[in-house]
């Protein structure tokens, strides 16, 4: 069955620090992968976007690698603020065109000042 | 800036109750989507439509209804609302076509308790 898996539910971090969270995926082949951004009693908020030829996407401190030999997409968070705490989700696109787009479950980052 | 817009944030409503939840967008996007979303299973597709009457069955159709009788709107229907429809509702939207620009904007949601 299809499996979307983010390395863990809660993540914590220092301020300052660097916080690295996990994407993994078994039987897709997706198309492009995005991340998204969701705080408490609130929808996602798209951040990045990252196609399959891709390796690397940037965005001010924000870094997106993609894998798809490995299956994974890894996301970075530079020089991290406790304005940047929130719940994270990866989605993957097998098409193409966001018609259906497969989330994560999330992974609750807090960077603690 | 793209706005969807939910009717409600919070509703509670009694078991058995028929029950309308909202959505409107304001950026002529033929994709629309409704999910839920419960702790520790992430968001999970209910429907999606990708035109104007068409609606298309997502992962957790049973017990839900759409219709989308206008571009912009999107309705989700809770045909005899049980306990275990008690959840956080998001609607999504997105352009048709591919490539970027065509990430999902969601509402604010909707947070639903039937009692």
């Amino acid at each position: 069955s299809q499996k979307i898996e983010q390395n863990s539910e809660a993540l914590n971090i220092q301020e300052g620090k660097t916080a690295t969270l996990t994407c993994n995926y078994t039987n897709y082949s997706p198309a492009y992968l995005q991340w998204y951004r969701q705080d408490p009693g609130r929808g996602p908020v798209f951040l990045l976007l990252i196609r399959e030829n891709e390796k690397e996407k940037r965005k001010e401190r924000l870094k997106v690698t993609f894998d798809t030999t490995l299956k994974q997409s890894l996301f970075h968070i530079t020089a991290s603020q406790p304005a940047d705490s929130a719940t994270y989700l990866c989605a993957l696109d097998p098409s193409g065109g966001a018609n259906n787009l497969f989330f994560g479950t999330g992974t609750r980052l807090t960077v603690i000042p | 800036d793209v706005k969807v817009t939910q009717s409600s944030r919070y509703l509670v409503k009694r078991t058995g109750e028929k029950v309308f939840l909202e959505c409107v967008q304001d950026m002529d996007h033929e994709n629309m989507f409704w999910y839920r979303q419960d702790p520790g299973l992430g968001l999970r597709l209910i429907y999606f439509s990708y035109d104007v009457k068409m609606k298309e069955k997502g992962d957790i159709p049973e017990g839900y209804s759409v219709s989308r009788e206008k571009k912009e709107r999107f309705s989700l229907i809770l045909e005899s609302a049980s306990t275990n429809q008690t959840s956080m509702y998001l609607c999504a939207s997105s352009p048709r076509g591919g490539g970027a620009g065509t990430e999902a904007f969601f509402g604010q949601g909707t947070r639903l308790t039937v009692v």
